[in-house]
């Protein structure tokens, strides 16, 4: 059974840096093809792609995102972790994250994990 | 800036077929998008229901179809449930990164 599981603060400052971790079993992030990337929903707006690593540690991150965001894993302990710097309160969003298989499917998803940035 | 673009909304009577579409501001969508599918309901987490266009996961129900129509990548509902009324997302592969769909609210009515 896979599994993906969210955690980290669920209250940032603005102009912070936000450490997420997702914390996954069921598959291994050693595999051919397989990746692990993260995904933002801000409340009552549509979901925005946001990085995504593969097994070989190919790193992909959104365009408009780039320069704030660090996609690293640790396939030891089944880890993939997101940093996102200089938060603001527009960043206030459910951060999932997704298991890729190859670039063609995305099939699993977290729960989610509701962050707010506010002073 | 790559734009998505799903209808906002649509209804459809139990019983029913709706269709919905995904499409590029790059032009037309082809499989080489891997058009992907989620449908998402109000406080879950969003489900995957196509792969690759048209490929179903194990768990996706025998009324959904994945497609591309006319330039974009469409979802067909054949014989609506209740159940169905949801979010769909639609996710297009850009060599190299992926962009979401604005997600079309289907109600069933």
């Amino acid at each position: 059974q896979i599994t993906l599981k969210e955690s980290g603060p669920t209250l940032v400052k603005p102009t912070q840096t936000l450490t997420l971790t997702c914390t996954f079993s069921g598959f291994s992030l050693s595999t051919g093809g397989v990746g692990v990337g993260w995904i933002r929903q801000p409340p009552g707006k549509a979901l925005e792609w946001l990085a995504l690593i593969f097994w070989d540690d190919d790193k992909r991150y959104s365009p408009s995102l780039k320069t704030r965001l660090t996609i690293t894993r640790d396939t030891s302990k089944n880890q993939v972790v997101l940093t996102m710097t200089n938060m603001d309160p527009v960043d206030t969003a459910t951060y999932y994250c997704a298991r890729w298989l190859t670039v063609t499917t995305m099939d699993s998803w977290g729960q989610g994990t509701l962050v707010t940035v506010s002073s | 800036q790559t734009v998505v673009t799903q209808e906002p909304s649509l209804t459809v009577s139990p019983g029913g077929t709706v269709t919905l579409t995904c499409a590029s501001s790059t032009g037309a969508v082809t499989s080489a998008y891997y058009p992907n599918w989620f449908q998402q309901k109000p406080g879950q987490a969003p489900g995957a229901l196509i792969y690759s266009t048209s490929n179903k996961h194990s768990w996706t129900p025998a009324r959904f179809s994945g497609s591309l129509l006319g330039g974009k990548a469409a979802l067909t509902l054949s014989g609506v449930q209740p159940e169905d009324e949801a979010e769909y997302y639609c996710l297009l592969y850009y060599d190299g990164v992926w962009v979401f769909g604005g997600g079309t609210k289907l109600t069933v009515l």
